[in-house]
């Protein structure tokens, strides 16, 4: 299943580094989105993004800064992120945002030393 | 805000034995939606249920939406291994609203 691509699929980083998050869309959707997905956790809404515009910011820190430069693209730009921001990251997909079902990336594990 | 809760967490079943996860939601919803994750994989969607009382099924497994449209069901018959995963339900508030996720039920297949 290639519809949602994401790199990289692993990620290390200090507390001190900046790094991006890459995520592409193949599926003509216009609905972007960002999730945290920790242990013991449901899956945490970050970030919501329709026809490029950010429709949704669900209170997260400024460490982590979301780009959507067209509807086939989102990145997550992270810098001097916490060791609790060590998660998996999905980005997902979805025709228009409010009713119709995403469709995941692979995800990124992201380790935060 | 909207709460949706799962239960069981964990199911562990022997291969051939039935298995249920049942999703609450503290709001009425509009839609609910079911997604499975494979160990080490991503959601991968399954099902979207709209109507109150809905009943569909799948092959093995028959997804039920509530009369109240507060709780939701996902049923699978003779568990294979195969099924292996993480269920997750994924409730909407209202048409246009962001999705809720449950925790998830995590099911094990002894086979």
């Amino acid at each position: 299943e290639t519809g949602v691509t994401q790199t990289p699929r692993h990620l290390v980083m200090g507390m001190t580094n900046k790094k991006s998050l890459k995520c592409e869309q193949h599926l003509g959707h216009n609905a972007m989105y960002w999730y945290k997905q920790s242990a013991k956790k449901p899956l945490e809404l970050m970030f919501v993004y329709n026809f490029k515009e950010q429709t949704e910011n669900n209170s997260v820190p400024s460490r982590f800064s979301p780009e959507c430069p067209n509807s086939s693209h989102l990145f997550l730009h992270l810098h001097t992120l916490q060791p609790e921001d060590s998660a998996l990251y999905l980005c997902a997909s979805s025709q228009v945002t409010g009713s119709d079902e995403q469709y995941f990336g692979p995800g990124t594990r992201l380790t935060v030393t | 805000g909207q709460q949706v809760m799962q239960i069981p967490q964990y199911q562990h079943v022997q291969e051939g034995e039935d298995f249920t996860t049942y999703c609450n939601s503290s709001t009425t919803l509009s839609n609910i939606q079911w997604y499975k994750q494979r160990p080490g994989g991503h959601p991968v969607f399954l099902i979207q249920l709209v109507k109150s009382g809905e009943v569909k099924k799948q092959k093995r497994l028959t997804f039920q939406f509530g009369e109240a449209k507060k709780n939701s069901s996902l049923h699978i018959t003779a568990t294979q291994t195969t099924d292996v995963g993480t269920y997750f339900c994924a409730g909407r508030e209202t048409s246009g609203s962001r999705l809720t996720f449950g925790e998830g039920t995590q099911l094990t297949v002894n086979p």
